[in-house]
């Protein structure tokens, strides 16, 4: 079993927010990453440190966490969201980089 | 612009060996972590290894530890992974990405390449 822990799918109406979750001991200590993957493509960052914008990446994408649970919040999620959503972190051992097991947004 | 392109996929036999490179391009390469990350086809990612901007720490998935072995050239601004003992579950595509941090403490991967395609069958 996988150290973080997501929803295999979350689904949101157009224009509406997502709250997209990834849960996991080694939240408490360290931060978490997001990637946004679409079909075909490499993942792309999108949230980092917990809660940091990377330039180019829309303000409606923010993220938050407390204790062991970490989130990627998409405010007025968009068609062009519709992706696989990765949280990423450090293992509490410190020994390897685990990712979460991704969550599927879909944009009705 | 940053560039990472992967190279060195193909399909190999399970016990044979693979090395894959990544060829970076566009940002001072000797100042950043580096890290290998795959994706078995219709799954999810899995981190298989990273190195810091130095080489002096190294390290590696439970699943690979012992087979795999990630170096980089610093002077050639390459990265490599020696898969060795391959396995039919190695079978997946393999990025190359680049960490915001010259350490290999789980920080970010800002960019990463497209991919290559290891393919492990009898």
């Amino acid at each position: 079993s996988s150290e973080l822990t997501q929803d295999p799918a979350v689904s949101v109406a157009l224009g509406q927010t997502v709250n997209i979750t990834c849960q996991g001991v080694t939240l408490r200590s360290y931060f978490a990453h997001w990637y946004q993957q679409r079909p075909g493509q490499a993942p792309k960052l999108v949230i980092s440190d917990k809660s940091v914008r990377p330039s180019g990446i829309p303000d409606r994408f923010s993220g938050s966490g407390s204790g062991d649970t970490a989130s990627l919040i998409i405010t007025g999620a968009q068609a062009d969201d519709e992706a696989v959503y990765y949280c990423h972190s450090r293992s509490s051992t410190s020994t390897h980089l685990p990712f979460g097991g991704g969550t599927k947004l879909t944009v009705l | 612009e940053v560039k990472l392109v992967e190279s060195g996929g193909g399909s190999a036999q399970p016990g044979r060996s693979l090395r894959l490179s990544c060829a970076a391009s566009g940002f001072t390469f000797d100042g950043y972590a580096m890290h290998w990350v795959r994706q078995a086809p219709g799954k999810g990612l899995e981190w298989v290894s990273g190195v810091s901007s130095d080489s002096g720490s190294r390290k590696y998935a439970d699943s690979v530890r012992g087979r795999f072995t990630i170096s980089r050239d610093n002077a050639e601004n390459s990265l490599f992974l020696d898969m060795n003992n391959l396995k039919t579950e190695d079978t997946a595509f393999y990025f190359c990405a680049r960490d915001t941090s010259p350490h290999n403490y789980g920080a970010a991967l800002d960019s990463w390449g497209q991919g290559t395609l290891v393919s492990v069958s009898s």
